[in-house]
């Protein structure tokens, strides 16, 4: 069955950064864009951008460029959300979302909590 | 970028009752060449990553109970819950997935009264 698990929560100082990781297991990981989804506290669903599995190409969404990195291991089925210079806005749950053939979220990440804080 | 709007923001009904969240966007998510609408709903429950509910606006992702039901075409959208359950207490989203950046709607809060 599919499954998509990240990494665990993170607590990081301000300046400071983190790499989150999306590891897919039960179809073909280069077949499907892979999204990643923020949810501030008390906030909605905020998408952030996706990468292209196969070529590996990111296209990040307005607010989600410069600190913000996508990247893929294709060895290991896995995508990475790489966060630098982090401040204290950048606190949130981060998922992971496939793009399926139902459409965007077909399978999502467990999440990942992100604590930035002094 | 498409805009979603979501009404109510938050609401509250009995227990086997009907529950009717809207959303709106701000163009049209019919795509002409397959006919279909690109508008998806989400259930959010505190601690768990978001549920597909509804995909195409109107078909059931599979295992989702048949009290769940999406209409609507082009810019305006219904997911209704025929009778509302305890476990369906939740925020609900509509997303557009017709064109980047991908939306969501800002969330309806679902409570039993």
């Amino acid at each position: 069955q599919v499954q998509l698990v990240q990494s665990g929560s993170e607590l990081k100082k301000p300046g400071a950064s983190v790499k989150v990781s999306c590891k897919a297991s039960g179809y073909t990981f280069s077949r499907y864009t892979m999204n990643w989804v923020r949810q501030a506290p008390g906030q909605g669903l905020e998408w952030m951008g996706w990468i292209n599995t196969n070529t590996g190409n990111p296209t990040y969404a307005q607010g989600f460029t410069g600190r913000f990195v996508f990247s893929l291991d294709t060895s290991v089925s896995t995508t990475y959300l790489q966060i630098s210079d982090l401040k204290a806005e950048d606190t949130a749950v981060y998922y992971c979302a496939r793009d399926g053939p139902r459409g965007t979220g077909d399978y999502w990440g467990q999440g990942t909590l992100v604590t930035v804080s002094s | 970028d498409i805009v979603m709007t979501q009404s109510p923001d938050s609401l509250a009904v009995s227990l086997g009752e009907r529950a009717t969240i809207n959303c709106k966007s701000s163009e049209s998510v019919l795509y002409s060449s397959n006919s279909k609408d690109y508008l998806a709903w989400f259930q959010l429950k505190p601690g768990q990553p978001p549920k597909m509910l509804i995909y195409w606006a109107s078909t059931r992702e599979s295992g989702v109970p048949d009290r769940f039901s999406g209409s609507g075409s082009g810019t305006d959208f219904t997911l209704t819950i025929s009778s509302l359950q305890a476990e369906d207490v939740a925020v609900y989203y509509c997303q557009q997935y017709y064109s980047i950046p991908i939306t969501f709607g800002q969330g309806t809060r679902l409570e039993i009264k």
